[in-house]
């Protein structure tokens, strides 16, 4: 299975801040990675597909980028509704996760 | 409007069997892969398994291999997982989630329907 790894685990950010998480493969998925943002309680949102499109309807402020192995995805300026966990995905093969990235409020 | 609602998810105990269904809306079902995905108290998600649109291909992660059966019944609009010989690691919240079209894009999940398997 591909292996994803995210980093970093947690952060803690301020509203207003910019805000890049970091998914790297443990091989090549070319551009099969998806991001997904979770809330407590909740199911987990589709943000991002094929590494760099952003999910109709969802503020510009998420952005991907990546290819390959490694990808980032970037909330330009922070707000509140963003604080959540933050899951990679590839769909290159069977699926996989990352392991989460938990935005806290500073 | 997009609808996924997962039923089924209750107290097990181990070795026990359980079914798990998904009732879908507002999309062509058979045109779309459908999965389950889950997530332990705390902790992050783990695909388990998924079935292409006619349903003739099935996938499953190895820790529910031989243990896990998806089907799906088309005139029903309705996903489900057949779970035996359950043991206290598959407890966990169990979410239906939509492919998009033929992919393993998830862009519809359900609220999740909890399997807690314990004596």
């Amino acid at each position: 299975d591909i292996q994803l790894t995210q980093s970093p685990s947690s952060l803690s950010a301020s509203v207003g801040d910019r805000v890049t998480i970091t998914c790297r493969a443990s091989q090549s998925i070319s551009i099969h990675l998806n991001w997904y943002q979770q809330k407590p309680g909740k199911a987990p949102e589709l943000l991002i597909h094929a590494a760099s499109n952003l999910q109709s309807g969802l503020p510009s402020r998420f952005s991907g980028s990546g290819s390959g192995t490694d990808f980032t995805l970037t909330i330009s300026s922070l707000q509140p509704e963003d604080f959540a966990t933050y899951y990679c995905q590839q769909s290159y093969t069977t699926p996989t996760f990352g392991q989460g990235t938990k935005v806290e409020i500073k | 409007e997009v609808q996924v609602l997962e039923s089924g998810g209750v107290l097990v105990q181990p070795g026990g069997s359980l079914r798990l269904s998904c009732a879908v809306s507002g999309f062509t079902f058979s045109s779309h892969t459908m999965n389950w995905v889950r997530q332990a108290p705390g902790k992050g998600l783990e695909w388990v398994s998924g079935i292409s649109g006619s349903g003739d291909r099935t996938y499953y992660a190895d820790s529910v291999k031989g243990r896990f059966t998806i089907s799906r019944d088309n005139s029903k609009n309705t996903l489900y997982v057949e779970m035996n010989s359950l043991r206290a690691e598959d407890t966990a919240v169990y979410y239906c989630a939509k492919g998009i079209s033929t992919s393993s894009t998830f862009d519809h999940w359900g609220q999740g329907t909890l399997v807690t398997v314990s004596s």
